[in-house]
């Protein structure tokens, strides 16, 4: 299976600042990459598919880069909804496997 | 709007088994697949396995394999997930998606207790 190693486990970070969480795979996956975000109460929502394309109605502020074993996930501007756990998942061989997550946490 | 409604919380006894569905609305459900995924602190995010809404066939991951066990039902447009000699590393929140992962169920928490 291909290992999701997802960097930093946590971020304290505040309203307006730049982040950016990192996925890296042991093996590479083509691009194969979604990223996905964690309210609290459960509710998954997906943000980025194919490393770089935003999901429907997921705000311009998110977005997503990188290739190989190598990806990122940025958001530009925080803004108070953002801070929630996020997920990276790797979709280029079976079975599909995530990362271990990145809470995102107000400073 | 597509939505993925889950069945609730669910309380088993070690051995036994229990069924969780998943309801499909806003869209055309035999065009994409199912999948499940299970959520534990522990092990985070591990993907379960498909079923394709159209034909009903299946692809696990070797983990879940023995465990896990998908159907649907396409007159209702439900999926089904039944969990099987339940013990408590069972106990975790499940997940239903939609085809890419693009639509997510609100979960199913599962507990496994005697």
């Amino acid at each position: 299976d291909i290992q999701m190693t997802q960097t930093p486990s946590s971020m304290p970070a505040s309203l307006g600042e730049r982040v950016t969480i990192s996925c890296r795979a042991s093996q590479g996956i083509s691009n194969y990459l979604n990223w996905y975000q964690q309210k609290p109460d459960g509710t998954i929502k997906p943000l980025i598919y194919y490393t770089s394309n935003l999901q429907s109605g997921v705000p311009s502020r998110f977005s997503g880069s990188g290739s190989g074993t190598d990806y990122s996930l940025t958001i530009s501007s925080l803004e108070p909804e953002d801070f929630a756990m996020y997920y990276c998942q790797q979709y280029d061989s079976s079975p599909w496997t995530f990362g271990g997550g990145t809470k995102l946490e107000l400073k | 709007q597509v939505q993925l409604q889950q069945s609730g919380a669910e309380l088993a006894k070690p051995g036994s088994s229990v069924k969780i569905s998943c309801k499909a609305s806003g869209y055309t459900f035999t065009s994409y697949y199912i999948s499940w995924i299970k959520q534990t602190t522990g092990q985070g995010l591990e993907y379960i396995g498909y079923i394709n809404t159209g034909s009903g066939g299946t692809n696990y991951n070797e983990k879940f394999k023995g465990k896990a066990t998908l159907t649907v039902d396409k007159s209702s447009s439900t999926a089904f997930m039944q969990l099987s000699s339940l013990t408590p590393d069972d106990s975790a929140v499940y997940y239903c998606a939609r085809g890419g992962l693009d639509a997510w169920g609100q979960g199913a928490s599962v507990t496994v207790s005697s």
